[in-house]
Parts: C-alpha cells; sequence; structure tokens
C-alpha cells in the first residue's frame, strides 16, 4: 500500500528566504506526483503536477522536482513571502489505472514578515 | 468558470439520519472522488468513479455510498450518519485517469458535524 510522508510537519521561516518541503512515497510506481496549497479551512489548491516521465516542473516562484527512483519529491518556494503561508500538500497517484490518489499530511508554512 | 462545486458547505446532524452532500463539475471531468479530511490523518479517499456507472472503494468506505447516473454529479450518501463521520469532505475531479492531463480539481469542502 502506497504511504506518502512530508517533512516537516511545520516550518517558520522569514520572509524573503528559500526554502523547501520534502514528500517521500514507498512505492515507486507512480502515475503523478501533484503538490496542493490548502488555506486554513478552504480547500485545496492544485500547484505543480509531475509526470513519471517528467524530473520537474516550474510555475512561478515554485519548482517541484521529482526523482521516481528513490520515491522523493521536493517543492522549492523561491524567496518567500507572506502570502505563501499555508499548508502544502503532496499527493501520488498510484494504483491500477492511477485511480487512487495517496496524499502526504502536509507542511505547514509560516513566512514572517 | 471551470469548478467543482459542493453542497451544503456546512452540515449539523443528528446520528442515524440520512444526508447527501452534493458535487458537481462543470468541466466534462471522466473522474470524480470523494476524499475526507481529519487532524492527524490528512486526506483519506473514500470513493472514486472513473466514468457514469462506473465506482469503486477507497481507502476508507465504510458507511458510505455514492453514485454516479450523469457524468457531472457524484454524490455522496451517508444513509445512517455516525459521530465518527464529523469531517470535513472534499470532492475532486479530474480530465483523464491514467491520461497525461490528470491535475484533481477540488471542491471548496463541506464541514460535517454529526452529533
Amino acid at each position: 500500500k502506497q504511504e506518502v510522508t512530508q517533512i516537516p510537519a511545520a516550518l517558520s521561516v522569514p520572509e524573503g528566504e528559500n526554502l523547501v518541503l520534502n514528500c517521500s512515497f514507498t512505492d515507486s510506481a507512480i502515475y503523478n506526483l501533484q503538490w496542493f496549497r490548502q488555506d486554513p479551512g478552504k480547500g485545496l489548491t492544485s500547484l505543480l503536477l509531475i509526470q513519471s516521465s517528467q524530473r520537474e516542473q516550474t510555475s512561478g516562484r515554485l519548482n517541484a522536482s521529482l526523482d521516481k527512483s528513490s520515491g522523493r519529491s521536493t517543492l522549492y518556494i523561491a524567496a518567500s513571502q507572506p502570502g505563501d503561508s499555508a499548508t502544502y500538500l503532496c499527493a501520488v497517484s498510484s494504483g491500477a489505472g492511477s485511480y487512487q490518489l495517496t496524499f502526504g499530511k502536509g507542511t505547514k508554512l509560516s513566512v514572517i514578515p | 468558470e471551470a469548478q467543482v462545486t459542493q453542497n451544503p458547505r456546512y452540515l449539523i446532524t443528528v446520528t442515524g439520519k440520512k444526508l447527501t452532500v452534493t458535487c458537481s463539475q462543470n468541466m466534462n471531468h471522466e473522474y470524480m472522488s470523494w476524499y475526507r479530511q481529519d487532524p492527524g490523518l490528512g486526506l483519506r479517499q473514500i470513493y472514486y468513479s472513473m466514468n457514469v456507472e462506473v465506482t469503486d472503494k477507497g481507502d476508507v468506505p465504510e458507511g458510505y455510498k455514492v453514485s454516479r447516473k450523469e457524468k457531472r454529479n457524484f454524490p455522496l450518501i451517508l444513509e445512517s450518519p455516525s459521530p465518527n463521520q464529523t469531517s470535513l469532505y472534499f470532492c475532486a475531479s479530474s480530465y483523464k485517469p491514467g491520461g497525461y492531463y490528470n491535475e484533481q480539481f477540488f471542491g471548496p469542502g463541506t464541514r460535517l458535524t454529526v452529533l
């Protein structure tokens, strides 16, 4: 059964700092990996989707990498801002037909002005 | 606007009183699913549907039912809710399970409290 782990569970950084969030998964037979952002009491907003054949994806200040063989992904946030404060979740699509999405428990990020 | 909608957004009910949470998407997505989110446990998949009339269990299906009679709608049914089903529920959809573009889009969530 696929398991997804995110470390650290919480992270506090000063504004302007570059930071890395980590995601690891136990079964490397994935179809894709998706990073989400969740604000308190709100739904999930998709940030980046990396297909299993890709190594990285970029969107603005965000860069996500994928190393399928080692079961790891990182989300790099450049020049962090207070508006980046949220919980970041990674999820992997695996299983027959890629219908099953397994989430990590998230990293709660606080960017201090 | 492309979106996934859920109703109601908030619901307080009592044990045993049947309820339905509706989910609708306007993106013509084949794949839809339901998740529940609990503190310390994260998001867990309840049921998913690959297309009309095709549904399957996720990780935590006990106590829930679903149906997919139309492509755009995927209601979640709690026949006899219990307090352990108090949770935040999310519906999601994606374009093409297994295909290149299968980014998941999530609804705003339904906060359910069962007394």
